[in-house]
């Protein structure tokens, strides 16, 4: 269990332009959640995937933003034409298939700053 | 927005002292996890909780599933300086969705 990754840990990019984040679950689970982190508070949720179908989208997430679990496992998360306010740390998190058991494993996030 | 209050928002503790934080819902939970984040990291897993009333520990750490489903807390015994961090509160609902407090940052000073 190598636990789950996030790529890249940080990114600075200027305003207006697009950022793409890569989030690997922790194999063999199903479920991968987006959240969001801004300085002082917990993680909001952004969006979920189970296998490749992305079920639920926040209204954080907006129309700049999209998401992706095309074969069901590795999840990318798309930002186009970035604004300062997304400044943020992006978190993953997979949640295993288990029933009775259920919790949700962080990735060290991805920190992006948006100049 | 959190629906979850933690509190306290800060602790500063001496090395060998107990700590102790709470969380309240205005929802119902089927889940309590407690996290702890480092800066610059990802929260990490310290209890999850499953049942009404549960008490769980792990090492030093023992936290509690309130009976209404919608509190728990967490208590930290004889704290160490790799205590220092943000500690988060979380809630579970039934798909999944992670609801979080705003953390309780600890201090400990030696």
């Amino acid at each position: 269990d190598t636990g789950v990754s996030q790529d890249p840990r940080h990114k600075i990019t200027k305003r207006g332009q697009n950022v793409t984040f890569r989030c690997d679950p922790i194999s063999e689970h199903n479920r991968l959640y987006w959240y969001r982190q801004t300085l002082g508070q917990g993680p909001e949720f952004l969006t979920y995937f189970q296998n490749e179908a992305q079920l639920e989208k926040s209204r954080l997430l907006s129309d700049r933003f999209s998401a992706e679990r095309p074969k069901g496992s590795f999840s990318t998360l798309e930002i186009q034409r970035t604004e300062q306010g997304d400044s943020a740390m992006y978190l993953c998190a997979s949640r295993p298939k288990t029933v009775g058991a259920d919790t949700q494993y962080f990735g060290p996030g991805t920190r992006l700053t948006v100049l | 927005g959190q629906q979850l209050n933690q509190s306290p928002q800060s602790m500063f503790i001496q090395e060998g002292e107990d700590v102790s934080m709470n969380c309240t819902s205005s929802s119902i939970f089927n889940t309590w996890l407690w996290y702890k984040q480092d800066p610059g990291e990802g929260p990490v897993l310290l209890i999850a909780l499953y049942k009404a009333g549960e008490l769980t520990s792990n090492g030093r750490l023992t936290a509690q599933f309130g009976i209404t489903r919608k509190d728990s807390f967490l208590n930290i015994s004889a704290s160490i300086p790799s205590d220092v961090g943000i500690y988060f509160c979380a809630g579970l609902n039934s798909w999944g969705k992670l609801q979080f407090g705003a953390g309780t940052q600890v201090v400990v000073t030696p």
